[in-house]
């Protein structure tokens, strides 16, 4: 079992639109977790940190559940600029490691 | 503006030949890191570091090695480049307080 599992899209939406997806992680024990987004071709770059109380970032909302071991992300007023992959990452304990997942691929369409 | 480089951005190689790929940081991280990255999949770290004279194997065997002299530096060497070796290869240190940071990847080609 992979230890960081997404749905891999794509999500096809409209301007304008609310889109939301999870991921799933495997290791309880896991301290930190992330949303990356990356371009075509590009690095990943840090989108937010995900908090236990869930947190927002402008149009961005990031939860956790530590129970059910997800994380979610909720992109509000999409733009044509948020057409991208979504990484998931998950710090593992105290080694300061991250692990990926495969990514989340959202277009946004005019 | 970027703190951390990696060069070269595309390199297009025979087989056998031997490559290094650099990585240099200017933000003073202790921390850095190697993954790789075939299109469409997951980062696999193949590499790390703490600090100088510190390093170790990732999650993802690796025919690579590196080296970790200064600790702005930290080169990745293929001995023996082979088409399997075929992937992206990005570069990341990481401060504890602000995450990581990548590198805009080396794109390798094996031929």
């Amino acid at each position: 079992r992979k230890e960081v599992e997404q749905d891999p899209g794509p999500f096809n939406v409209p301007e304008g639109a609310t889109v939301a997806f999870n991921c799933t992680y495997s290791n309880s024990a896991s301290q930190s977790f992330f949303w990356y987004r990356q371009d075509c071709r590009k690095e990943p770059k840090l989108l937010m940190s995900v908090y236990s109380s869930g947190n927002e970032d402008g149009r961005f909302t990031a939860q956790l559940n530590r129970a059910s071991q997800y994380i979610s992300l909720l992109i509000r007023d999409s733009k044509l600029s948020d057409s991208a992959t979504y990484l998931c990452v998950v710090l593992r304990g105290r080694d300061y490691k991250l692990s990926f997942g495969a990514g989340t691929t959202v277009t946004v369409r005019a | 503006e970027a703190d951390i480089y990696q060069t070269p951005r595309y390199l297009v190689i025979g087989t056998g030949k031997k490559i290094t790929l650099e990585c240099s940081q200017t933000m003073g991280h202790d921390k850095m890191y190697w993954y790789q990255q075939d299109p469409g999949m997951e980062l696999h770290l193949i590499h790390y570091s703490y600090g100088v004279n510190s390093t170790e194997k990732g999650d993802l065997s690796s025919e690579s090695t590196v080296s970790r002299i200064r600790t702005e530096h930290f080169p990745l060497t293929l001995e023996s480049a082979r088409p399997s070796h075929t992937s992206q290869y990005l570069c990341a240190s990481a401060d504890t307080d602000y995450g990581y940071t990548f590198g805009s990847g080396t794109r390798l080609t094996v031929v």
